[in-house]
């Protein structure tokens, strides 16, 4: 049982090249969420998915696209990567229960854009 | 708008000792979440604090929740070298149809010997 994972590890794009991010948990979680955590800012929530083949925005979606095309698996776009999107990306997915739903989060994507 | 903030954000304190971090939020919510994050790694859960009056113990760490003052504390007792890392406090902004987390900044704690 891995849990969530995240591809890549660490990435380093230019100014204006995309990329895609991808996550992947195996406890058949409905919920699926992306962050970016930034020094000083805690984690910020970009888009989340309830289910599969659903998506929806976040507290700072802009510059990011998002599908789930499969239950299992969340993936992050960048279209046009910018400076400001230099940050660490964290995946997490969640099981709602009886009103407990802790999140469970990947090991992070690290983004350099230059 | 929800928002969540945490203090003090950075902590220095020494081995043996007591101390609290606590975790304010704007709107009504009962459903408060304490993680830890140590450096360059991944958040891992620490507690689930779900209505008014919960207290949550593992080891040194005691969480607690008052919903009518939007207050959550995370108590340390008699802290060891191993608990140094950042802890975030996050709340549920019970949204209909999902769960929502809005994370505070963050508390780095350092203990030191």
């Amino acid at each position: 049982n891995a849990g969530v994972t995240q591809t890549p590890k660490f990435r380093v794009l230019k100014t204006g090249q995309s990329m895609t991010l991808l996550c992947a948990q195996d406890m058949n979680h409905e919920y699926m969420y992306w962050y970016r955590q930034d020094p000083g800012m805690g984690l910020r929530l970009i888009h989340y998915s309830v289910g599969e083949g659903t998506t929806a925005k976040g507290e700072v979606p802009d510059g990011y696209n998002v599908s789930r095309l499969k239950k299992q698996n969340f993936l992050l776009g960048l279209e046009s990567a910018a400076p400001s999107q230099t940050s660490v990306y964290f995946c997490a997915s969640s099981l709602l229960a009886g009103g407990l739903a802790t999140q469970y989060f990947g090991p992070g994507t690290r983004l350099l854009v230059l | 708008e929800l928002k969540v903030e945490q203090n003090p954000l950075f902590l220095s304190m020494q081995e043996g000792k007591n101390y609290t971090i606590y975790c304010n939020y704007s709107t009504t919510s009962d459903r408060l979440y304490w993680y830890r994050q140590d450096p360059g790694k991944s958040l891992e859960s620490l507690f689930v604090l779900l209505s008014n009056g919960a207290v949550k113990q593992e080891g040194r760490l005691m969480a607690s929740l008052d919903t009518k003052a939007r207050l959550s504390t995370l108590h340390i007792t008699a802290a060891v070298h191993d608990l140094s890392a950042t802890y975030f406090c996050a709340v549920d902004s019970l949204e209909e149809g999902a769960q929502k987390l809005v994370f505070g900044q963050g508390t780095r704690l350092t203990i030191n010997p």
